[in-house]
């Protein structure tokens, strides 16, 4: 089946440096489209990028994510970290055909220090 | 994200009857059902599209969904049990083709007394 696999559990970043929060995926699907969502504390997920083109850089809100087909890859970065960006971050992917469920990874919860 | 509202935003039940309603105001034609436990990810229950049923994962048979029309939807649960504390998510996406991104509404938080 396909499985999403991001950083394990919490990630601590000091307020103005880099984030990166990993993901990586196994499917089957011919075609795929990959989410980032966040989560913020008693609030619902929204997202935060969308891709289905490889290569292609897709930019929001400072964060950028780009899908690597080749190594199976969906890194969320941001240069600076901000306190509001503390938040669950979930990555997900789906097929593009048919009503194929969407597959969430387990999740990092990102906490920006001062 | 007041475009999608779901009531009662809070409910705690015994082993009573009671139901979740949810209403999106954004034209799409698909809604969803997520069931979100401590510490975990959405989880898909059901899917609609256009008022049909397309997809309804392995759930307990006390969780009916109801689509009265594409822009509401409905889950009623009957007898509940405390593994069914949680928070429910009513989503919705433009088709129920997969692919489209998901709005999620706020939620209704279910504690199982």
């Amino acid at each position: 089946g396909d499985s999403v696999t991001q950083t394990e559990g919490l990630v601590t970043v000091t307020e103005g440096l880099p984030v990166k929060l990993n993901c990586t995926y196994q499917t089957t699907y011919l075609t795929i489209a990959f989410f980032w969502y966040v989560q913020y504390l008693n609030e619902a997920p929204q997202v935060l990028l969308k891709s289905s083109t490889d290569n292609k850089r897709t930019e929001h809100q400072g964060f950028h994510a780009t899908l690597h087909k080749s190594s199976s890859s969906f890194h969320l970065q941001k240069s600076s970290a901000q306190l509001s960006d503390s938040a669950l971050y979930y990555c997900a992917l789906s097929g593009t055909e048919g009503a194929d469920r969407l597959t969430f990874g387990k999740g990092t919860q990102l906490i920006i220090q001062p | 994200n007041t475009k999608i509202t779901q009531s009662p935003r809070y409910l705690i039940l015994g082993r009573a009857n009671k139901s979740l309603e949810c209403e999106q105001h954004l034209g799409h034609n698909a809604m969803y059902w997520y069931k979100q436990s401590a510490e975990k990810p959405p989880e898909l229950m059901f899917l609609y599209n256009l008022k049909q049923l397309i997809r309804n994962e392995t759930v307990p048979s006390r969780f009916i969904p109801e689509c009265p029309d594409s822009s509401k939807l409905l889950l009623h649960i009957s007898a509940v049990d405390p593994e069914d504390s949680a928070v429910y998510f009513c989503a919705s996406s433009p088709t129920g083709v997969s692919g489209n991104t998901l709005y999620f509404g706020e939620g209704s938080r279910l504690i199982v007394v």
